[in-house]
């Protein structure tokens, strides 16, 4: 059964802590992004990868970073510098061989920093 | 930049009513995506819209892209609880790929049974 993981479903950190959030597909896409949302605020782009080894800043990259060392990994660390980052985390991923024309999302994580 | 714009914000209706959400785009798109989010949950894709006046049905949704390609709608007919959640669209960014989304904010319906 084909889709995207996000672990774990609910995260709580104290201020100042380094936290990374999981994202793992096995749709074999090329291309995976992170987003993030709040309420009222829809779904903001924070980081994108079309490929391997190759990502690119969203919107909103300040006090995140992300790694994409394996196709069907995109980790995201929020990190201290992150100065609001209380939000549900959304993982997404989409394919060349469909012109992108659709993007699969992932559980999300529910993020609460102390 | 590119801007995509929906409204409502909210909408509550009575089991039955008919609902209408509006997406404006700032920039003429090449296509329109509908993603519906139930409420605790994620995003999933409804439909795309690729042509000009294009006009889908899935059941009792209506989908609707504009001639100029810079805005569409979803037209709920006689709405039911499992309706409820948040819809949004996305439009490609500049440049046309789908490979980067502009997502509206979203309207919320709620649904009174």
């Amino acid at each position: 059964d084909g889709g995207i993981t996000q672990s774990p479903k609910y995260l709580f950190r104290k201020e100042g802590q380094n936290v990374t959030l999981s994202c793992e597909q096995n749709l074999n896409h090329d291309a995976m992004y992170w987003y993030r949302q709040d309420p009222g605020q829809g779904l903001r782009l924070i980081y994108y990868s079309q490929i391997v080894n190759d990502f690119q800043k969203g919107d909103i990259a300040e006090g995140y970073s992300v790694s994409r060392e394996k196709k069907e990994s995109f980790p995201l660390t929020v990190t201290s510098a992150q100065k609001n980052p209380t939000a549900f985390y959304l993982c997404a991923s989409s394919s060349p061989q469909r012109n992108y024309n659709e993007q699969f999302f992932g559980p999300g994580t529910r993020l609460t920093v102390l | 930049g590119q801007q995509v714009m929906q409204i409502p914000q909210y909408q509550h209706v009575q089991e039955g009513e008919d609902f209408t959400t509006y997406c404006n785009s700032s920039t003429t798109l090449s296509n329109i995506q509908w993603y519906k989010q139930r409420p605790g949950g994620h995003p999933v894709f409804l439909i795309q819209l690729v042509k000009s006046g294009e006009v889908k049905k899935q059941k009792r949704l209506t989908f609707q892209f504009g001639e100029a390609k810079k805005n569409s709608s979803l037209h709920i007919t006689a709405t039911q609880t499992t309706d409820v959640g948040t819809y949004f669209c996305a439009g490609p960014r500049s440049g046309g790929s789908n490979y980067k989304l502009t997502f509206g904010k979203g309207t919320l319906l709620t649904v009174n049974p």
